[in-house]
């Protein structure tokens, strides 16, 4: 089965620095999701991206966070000045045309020192 | 975010006995309503989907229930099997947004 990708699986970092978060979704996919998790609890969505623009975003998604598709394969998710707030699992998700089912990577563990 | 709750919020169930989650949501705008199983440090996967035309589906041990005019749909798990031992969230969705539940975490006793 074709897979989401997720680069790194660990990020440390420091409070104020910035990340990027990297993923390459399923190829003939359309709809790209980022999603957090803090500490195997909720599944959190921040924000949805469709035809190079954002779709939709949640609270979460504030003015430190951005999202890019910059070359048409890879999905990123910047954190311009991390806050300890901001430590958790960072999941990639994708789906296809019939918007059905979602598609998980194996997520991005930041750490926010 | 509109409200997507579940309940019980953990579940310890006997190996061979039935497993059974409730998801309750608020959005009649939702139009599929899967439920999603997490193993730790993996992400979510799809572990069966309903649309709102059926009022039940069975794959295999897993069947979803689900009642429209109650705003509500579970997820059975029949012959629940130690592996089966993970959390599992409810994602109803709409126009392309998937809003998860609070999660269960279900332990099979062996």
């Amino acid at each position: 089965e074709p897979e989401v990708t997720q680069t790194p699986s660990h990020q440390v970092t420091q409070m104020g620095q910035e990340v990027i978060l990297r993923c390459v979704p399923i190829s003939n996919h359309l709809y790209f999701y980022w999603y957090r998790q803090i500490l195997g609890q909720k599944v959190e969505f921040l924000v949805s991206f469709y035809n190079n623009e954002i779709s939709e975003k949640s609270e979460i998604f504030d003015d430190q966070f951005s999202v890019e598709r910059p070359d048409g394969s890879n999905f990123t998710l910047k954190i311009r000045s991390t806050k300890l707030e901001d430590s958790a699992m960072y999941f990639c998700a994708s789906t296809d045309h019939l918007a059905e089912k979602l598609f998980f990577g194996s997520g991005t563990q930041l750490s926010v020192l | 975010q509109q409200q997507v709750k579940q309940s019980p919020q953990s579940l310890i169930v006997q190996k061979g006995g039935i497993s059974i989650i409730n998801c309750a949501y608020e959005n009649t705008a939702f139009d599929y309503f899967p439920w999603y199983q997490q193993f730790p440090g993996k992400g979510p996967a799809l572990l069966i989907a309903i649309r709102p035309d059926v009022s039940e589906k069975k794959e295999g041990r897993f069947t979803i229930s689900f009642n429209k005019s109650a705003k509500q749909f579970s997820l059975h798990i029949m012959d629940s099997q130690p592996g089966d031992s993970a959390t599992y969230f409810c994602a109803p969705s709409g126009t392309y947004k998937y809003i998860f539940g609070t999660g269960t975490r279900l332990k099979v006793l062996a």
